[in-house]
Parts: C-alpha cells; sequence; structure tokens
C-alpha cells in the first residue's frame, strides 16, 4: 500500500538557517503531494502541494519539488523563523485515475518536530 | 469564507459509552473526510464522504461509523468507548475537482 517516510525528529536550528525535511514515498498510483503544518493544539493547515513529477510547490519561503525518480517531496526554507517553530507532515493522496479528481484518503508521514531559537 | 468547524472542540467520556463529532466544511465543499490522530499511531485515515454517501474507509473496526447529512455537514460517531480511542479527530473538506483537502482544528476526546 501507500507510505509515506519522514525525516526523523526532533529538528532544532537557530533562526536565519537552512531547513530541510526528507520525505520519501511509495505510492501504486500517480499521487498529489503535500506538506501540512500543525501548531500546537491546532489542526493541520495546508502548507503546500505538487499534483505531477517537477512540480515546485511553494508558499511562505518553503518550497518542495515533486520527484518521481528518486520518490521525494523534501521541504526547504532558506532562512527560519521562530514562528516556523511547529510540526511538519508530508502526505499523499493518491488518486487512481479517479476521473472525478476529487480528493481521496491522505496517507501521512509521521511528522517531524521543528524548533526555531532565536 | 468561513473554514471547518468541528464541535465540540473537547470532550471526555467513560468507557463504554458512545459519542458524536460534528464537523462542517467549508462553504461549496462536499467532501469530507475523517482522521484520527493518536501519539501512538500518527495520523490515520477513517473514513470519507461525498453526497451522503461513504466513499471510502480505513482500517477502523465497526464501532467508528459516520455519516453526511445533504448539506454536506458530517457526524461520526463511536461506540462503546476504549481507552485506546483518545485521540484528537480531525474532519478535512474538499471541492470536488480538488486533490488538497482543509482541516478543522479538531476534536480532542478522552476516554477515562
Amino acid at each position: 500500500g501507500d507510505s509515506v517516510t519522514q525525516m526523523e525528529g526532533p529538528v532544532t536550528l537557530s533562526e536565519e538557517a537552512f531547513l530541510t525535511i526528507n520525505c520519501t514515498y511509495t505510492a501504486t498510483g500517480y499521487p498529489s503531494l503535500f506538506w501540512y503544518v500543525q501548531y500546537p493544539g491546532e489542526g493541520l493547515q495546508l502548507l503546500l502541494k505538487a499534483t505531477k513529477a517537477d512540480d515546485k510547490g511553494s508558499n511562505k519561503g518553503f518550497e518542495a519539488t515533486y520527484r518521481k525518480e528518486t520518490t521525494s517531496f523534501h521541504l526547504e526554507k532558506g532562512s527560519v523563523q521562530v514562528s516556523d517553530s511547529a510540526v511538519y507532515f508530508c502526505a499523499l493522496s493518491d488518486s487512481y485515475g479517479d476521473s472525478s479528481g476529487s480528493a481521496r484518503q491522505l496517507t501521512f508521514g509521521s511528522g517531524t518536530q521543528l524548533t526555531v531559537l532565536p | 469564507k468561513a473554514g471547518v468547524t468541528q464541535t465540540p472542540r473537547y470532550l471526555i467520556k467513560t468507557r463504554g459509552q458512545q459519542v458524536t463529532l460534528s464537523c462542517s466544511p467549508i462553504s461549496g465543499h462536499r467532501s469530507v473526510s475523517w482522521y484520527q490522530q493518536t501519539p501512538g499511531q500518527g495520523l490515520q485515515f477513517l473514513f470519507e464522504y461525498f453526497s451522503e454517501t461513504q466513499r471510502n474507509k480505513g482500517n477502523f473496526p465497526g464501532r467508528f461509523s459516520g455519516r453526511q447529512f445533504s448539506n454536506s455537514r458530517s457526524e461520526m460517531n463511536v461506540s462503546t468507548l476504549e481507552l485506546g480511542d483518545s485521540a484528537l479527530y480531525l474532519c478535512a473538506s474538499s471541492l470536488t475537482g480538488e486533490v488538497e483537502q482543509y482541516f478543522g482544528p479538531g476534536t480532542r476526546l478522552t476516554v477515562t
């Protein structure tokens, strides 16, 4: 079945450091890939997405590129801030060629806790 | 536009009881999915509803059930609660033809 493997945490960085969180996936179809972020006591917020190979998703300075050849979707940010401290989840949705194009179930990685120190 | 809302936000129940959680999707969204989040198992898919029909179901026992109403609002029910059902239950909605899902704040269920 589908699976997502995420870099183990926790990750602690100083403000303005470069961030990489690794994510690799296994899927039988043509998945869409996502990064979600969860702040303490809250639900998940969609950070960025990519729906096909070589797509680059970006938002709020975060970027991730859909690499089909390496089945990866690593999250990067050039300069992290204290406010970026949260748990980050990589996820995939395998449409199985669903003609409706509607969202299907998400398969999540285990999450990576990021702490940014001032 | 209002986001996904879930009620109640917090709930404490006793083993053996049952519980109903509610989710109102973003206006215009017809697909609603439910997920369970625990420290040990992470985020796991429960089920998805579209146009009042369960379209997809995860690997959970029959004690977990759900339904969707004609206005796309959804409820999930857990019967005969067990201590292991303590979790954050997240609801997500999506727009037909779009792949992304938008999550609510969750309902924190504690079973004692």
